[in-house]
This record gives C-alpha cells, structure tokens and sequence, in this order.
C-alpha cells in the first residue's frame, strides 16, 4: 500500500507569509488530492487533480508535483487559512496522509 | 443540496458488532461510489472502506479487513458499515463521503467508542 508522508506535521506564519506544505508518496501516484478540514468540521476537498482548485477555494492556494512529491503552495498566508490540511491518493484504496496543521504567528 | 447523514453510532463494549448507516439526499445516489473514513479523536484521516456504484467493487482497509463489512442499498439511498469484534483501536468518529474528481460530499460523522 502506499504511504503519504507529510511535512511538517506543525508550522506557523504569519499574515502575508508564503506557505509550502509538502507530501511525499512511498511509490509513484498518478495525482494528488488535497482536503482542509477546520476543529470540528468535515474536511473539505481543496485542491484534486494535483493543480485543481476545488470550487470556492481562494486563488491564492495552487498545487504542484509530480511522481512522488507534490506541494500545496499558499501565496499570502491569510488568518481564514489556519487549519489542517491533508494529502490524499486514490484510486482502488485510498491513502490520507497523515496532516500539516496550519496555524497563524 | 447534497446530505450525508450518519447514524447508529455510540458506545459498544470491545468485541461487540455495530452497524452504521449513511442516508444520502440531494444526488444521484445510485451513480456514485461511496466511502467509509475516520478519525480517531485528535488523530488524521483514515480511509476505512469503499464501495463501487452497483456494489460490484469493494475493498477495505488492511486495519479492518475480515472484521467490517461495507455495503449498500440503493433503493434506500443507503450506505451501511457492518462492524464486528470492535477493538479499542476503532474509536473515532466515522464519515460516509462520496470522493469524486473535482468534487466530494462528507457527513458530519456519527461517533462510535470502544470500551468497557
């Protein structure tokens, strides 16, 4: 089965800031999807298709990658931003990453 | 509006079975896989299993597989979770979700905890 590892597991920035979360996959995957999920909510999809943004997902959100590695990138870390945001890989099984927590400095 | 209601969740002694369901409104619930995830308490997202669109597919997740049984009933818009010799390890809250490409639908989870 493949793993999704994720990194870092905890990061802060602050308003304005570049953000980059990473996920790496234990074997090739053909795209990645991306989900946030706020305390006490539902995840959301945010990002499928590796580089798709979910609709209503603010344009300052784009994924990246290929293979093995891929990146959800925010260009101007907003305070509407903090959350947890996860990886995930299908298609017969499915794999979440393990999350990158998201928090505002 | 898209609507996945979880229910018969609770509080189940270790070993013991549960069934969970899943009521779906607002699609086309015949047409589309559906999924079973969930979330131990401040822990991630784990996929639990899934099921194709006319049951002709299914798999589990290696944590569960020979123990829970998912299945579904179309003309009811329903997705079920049959959970047997319940562990400890299977407290969490547990999500129906439909995951398509571009689009995903999540209830808002029913709990199930696992103790004596």
């Amino acid at each position: 089965d493949i793993v999704l590892t994720q990194s870092p597991t905890t990061m802060a920035a602050s308003p304005g800031e570049k953000v980059t979360l990473t996920c790496r996959a234990s074997s090739s995957v053909s795209y990645m999807n991306w989900y946030q999920q706020k305390p006490g909510a539902s995840p959301k999809l945010w990002i499928y298709g590796t580089s798709k943004l979910a609709s209503g997902v603010p344009n300052r959100f784009s994924g990246s990658g290929s293979g093995t590695s891929y990146s959800l990138i925010i260009s101007s870390m907003e305070t509407e931003d903090i959350a947890t945001y996860y990886c995930q890989q299908c298609c017969s099984t499915l794999t979440f990453g393990s999350g990158t927590k998201l928090e505002i400095k | 509006e898209v609507q996945l209601v979880e229910s018969g969740g609770g509080l189940v002694q270790p070993g013991r079975s549960l069934k969970l369901s899943c009521l779906a409104s607002g699609f086309t619930f015949s047409n589309y896989g559906m999924n079973w995830i969930r979330q131990a308490p401040g822990k991630g997202l784990e996929w639990v299993a899934s099921i194709s669109s006319s049951s002709s597919y299914i798999y589990y997740a290696d944590t569960v597989k020979g123990r829970f049984t998912i299945s579904r009933d179309n003309a009811k818009n329903t997705l079920y979770l049959q959970m047997t010799s319940l562990r400890s390890e299977d407290t969490a809250l547990y999500y129906c979700a439909s995951l398509n490409y571009g689009s995903s639908y999540w209830g808002q989870g029913v709990m199930v905890t696992v103790s004596s």
